[in-house]
């Protein structure tokens, strides 16, 4: 069975400096792999998603992570942080292969808080 | 509207009483998700329509909840006799594609509480 594993369920930093958020996943198969974001009371929002294709992905907000197959992680990362990033973020598993391809797995979560 | 529209945003029952939860997906989109979001757990899955296929119910978990899509649009979450452990935030997403390797739009969610 898949999984995702989020390492932090709270990572706090300062405004204007780095963003590191961890993100490992079971792999049996090439998965697809994603990043979403959820603000207080809203919905959840793809950031970026992983698909096969370049291992560094670049998304929205100038937030990027890369797949590294040999770690089996997909980190997500900015090298700013904004007052606005702060937010619950989700890292997402999904396999191509076997009967439930469209079946993602998320992570619990890791809430960003951005201090000033 | 344009995004994907859910109702009631805020539900409180009591204790073994029935709730209907609406999804109203993006015009369109042929995949729609039920995910129960509780706290510091996750997104858990609970069902998924594709097109006229037969619903992937495995997610459900147990007989006093169930679902439906009529007419390939919107999406009614049904929990029977509800319990204290249903409260949660049910989120409904959807999608033009299968969703591995597309894009989910989510709703904001409809928080239900049950006491």
């Amino acid at each position: 069975a898949q999984s995702v594993t989020q390492l932090d369920s709270h990572v706090s930093v300062s405004e204007g400096t780095p963003v590191l958020l961890r993100c490992n996943y079971s792999s049996s198969y090439s998965p697809s792999l994603f990043w979403y974001v959820q603000h207080p009371n809203k919905g959840l929002q793809l950031l970026l998603k992983y698909t096969s294709a370049a291992t560094l992905v670049k998304g929205i907000n100038g937030f990027e992570a890369e797949f590294k197959k040999s770690e089996t992680s997909f980190h997500l990362t900015k090298p700013s942080a904004h007052m606005s990033d702060a937010a619950e973020y989700f890292c997402v598993v999904s396999y191509p292969r076997g009967g439930s391809n469209y079946k993602l797995t998320f992570g619990k979560g890791t809430l960003l808080t951005v201090n000033p | 509207g344009a995004g994907v529209s859910q109702s009631p945003s805020n539900k409180v029952t009591e204790k073994g009483k029935d709730v209907e939860l609406r999804c109203d997906p993006i015009s369109g989109h042929t995949a729609l998700y039920w995910y129960r979001q509780s706290l510091g757990q996750g997104l858990e899955f609970l069902i998924y329509f594709q097109g006229n296929s037969a619903p992937d119910k495995s997610g459900l978990p147990s007989d006093r909840f169930s679902a439906e899509r009529t007419g390939g649009s919107v999406s009614t979450l049904t929990i029977q006799r509800t319990q204290q452990e249903d409260s949660a935030v049910y989120l409904c997403a959807s999608s033009t594609m299968q969703g591995n390797t597309g894009e989910l739009f989510f709703g904001e969610g409809s928080r239900l509480t049950v006491l």
